[in-house]
């Protein structure tokens, strides 16, 4: 089936320093991906939806200017968190919808990154 | 707003025997719906996907059902094995498939 990596696993940062996500379909091109934030022992949730070319549609509540998302390309996508803090820190799992979506409806998770800001 | 509900949060059963999850959600106009696997630390391993026109999927031990009118899903796993321990994610999506609401998961341990 088809693979979504996301690099890095795991990252440790300070808190006030800029860490970037990356996000990429490997075996398909994905015109749309999504960005979710995992807390401990909750549900996933939509953070926004970025589409290749375009600007992200970020949910309600999630600020634009501290997650800015760039898709850049049909099989990148990436999540900088700016100016980090400890509140920050969660499991950020991306997922890429195929670009014969409407045929397939199906969309493919990464396996997630760890962030924890210090 | 569309809410998933999962009950129960947490379920421990021993090797062998069958088990039921549940799911709920409040806006019976989803496009489909879709069980999912998470390991500790991992990303979500898609399980069963049902269309909204469809009542039920199944895959080896696993058996997905969806009433849509009533809002409910039920994901049922036979003769479990420990390795099936991990927790169980249900989510249902609108809109030609380009949002997911997400429950907030059933923990599953098997026990040998």
């Amino acid at each position: 089936g088809a693979v979504v990596s996301q690099h890095p696993s795991r990252v440790i940062c300070k808190s006030g320093t800029s860490v970037k996500i990356e996000c990429r379909s490997l075996d398909f091109q994905a015109t749309t991906m999504f960005w979710y934030r995992q807390f401990p022992k909750q549900s996933l949730m939509l953070m926004a939806t970025s589409n290749e070319g375009s600007k992200a549609t970020y949910e309600q509540g999630v600020e634009k200017d501290k997650f800015l998302i760039n898709h850049a390309s049909l099989t990148l996508s990436t999540l900088t968190v700016t100016s980090a803090h400890p509140e920050d820190s969660s499991f950020y799992i991306c997922s890429a919808r195929d670009l014969a979506g409407a045929a397939t409806d199906t969309q493919y998770f990464g396996p997630g990154t760890r962030l924890t800001v210090l | 707003k569309q809410e998933v509900t999962q009950i129960p949060a947490a379920l421990s059963v021993p090797e062998g025997e069958n088990l039921v999850l549940n799911c709920s959600f409040t806006d019976s106009a989803i496009y489909n719906l879709q069980w999912f696997r998470q390991d500790p630390g991992k990303g979500l391993t898609s399980l069963l996907l049902i269309q909204s026109s469809q009542r039920e999927q199944t895959s080896g031990r696993l058996n997905a059902s969806l009433d849509k009118s009533s809002g409910r899903s039920t994901l049922y796993i036979a003769a479990s094995q420990p390795g099936d321990s991990a927790t169980y994610l249900c989510a249902v999506t609108e809109y030609n498939f380009n949002k997911f609401y997400f429950g907030s998961g059933t923990k599953l341990n098997v026990k040998p």
